[in-house]
């Protein structure tokens, strides 16, 4: 059974820091791995998706790298800003099934 | 530019009585999904479907029961709500071509 892990499950950073949110997962048969955004009370938005074949994706200041044979991705943020405070959570789709499994989220509090 | 709408997003209800949650895609998205999202607990998959009139149970699919009788709706419905059953439910369709996976904005259900 594929499991994801998140760590650290909070972070609080000053303004204008860069920083890595980290995802691990236990079966290195996926698809792909996405990651998301999430805003109190709001839905899941898609930051970047990552197909397996994939090493890394860029959106802005948003950087995702993928290491498919040790189950890691990363998130990096350039220059945080009080905006980007939220919850992130990756998911990956498994090659042989249509389902995500989601990690538990990385709160992530950037004070100005 | 809907994307996926859920409907209702707030509802309270007695325990014992029943209800409907409504999704809607304008995608044309094969697979949907609904999820709930606990404190602690992460997003767990309750049923999904791989295209018109297919469902299959995922993770915590016990006292739900889903419809997926056109392709742009998926239906949730709870016979007999539990207090256990309080959660967010968000839906979610997913483009198959690339993976990713796009999110309603989510239905709160307090059961008391």
């Amino acid at each position: 059974k594929q499991e994801v892990t998140q760590i650290p499950a909070a972070l609080s950073v000053p303004e204008g820091e860069n920083l890595v949110l980290n995802c691990s997962f236990t079966d290195s048969a996926i698809y792909n791995l996405q990651w998301f955004r999430q805003d109190p009370g709001k839905g899941l938005t898609s930051l970047l998706l990552i197909q397996s074949s994939q090493r890394e994706q860029t959106s802005g200041r948003l950087n995702a790298s993928l290491d498919k044979s040790s189950g890691r991705s990363t998130l990096y943020i350039a220059a945080s800003q009080p905006g980007d405070s939220a919850t992130y959570l990756c998911a990956v789709w498994g090659g042989s099934n249509y389902k995500l499994t989601f990690g538990k989220g990385t709160l992530l509090t950037v004070n100005p | 530019n809907a994307g996926v709408t859920q409907t209702p997003k707030f509802r309270v209800l007695k325990t014992g009585q029943s209800m409907t949650l409504l999704c809607a895609q304008d995608m044309n998205h094969e697979y949907m999904y609904w999820y709930r999202q606990d404190p602690g607990m992460g997003l767990r998959l309750i049923h999904y479907s791989v295209g018109e009139g297919t469902t299959a149970k995922g993770e915590v699919p016990d006292g739900y029961n889903v419809s997926r009788l056109k392709k742009q709706n998926f239906l949730l419905g709870l016979e007999s709500a539990a207090p256990s059953q309080t959660s967010v439910y968000f839906c979610a369709s997913c483009d198959t071509n690339t993976g990713e996976l796009f999110f309603g904005e989510g239905s709160r259900l307090t059961v008391l």
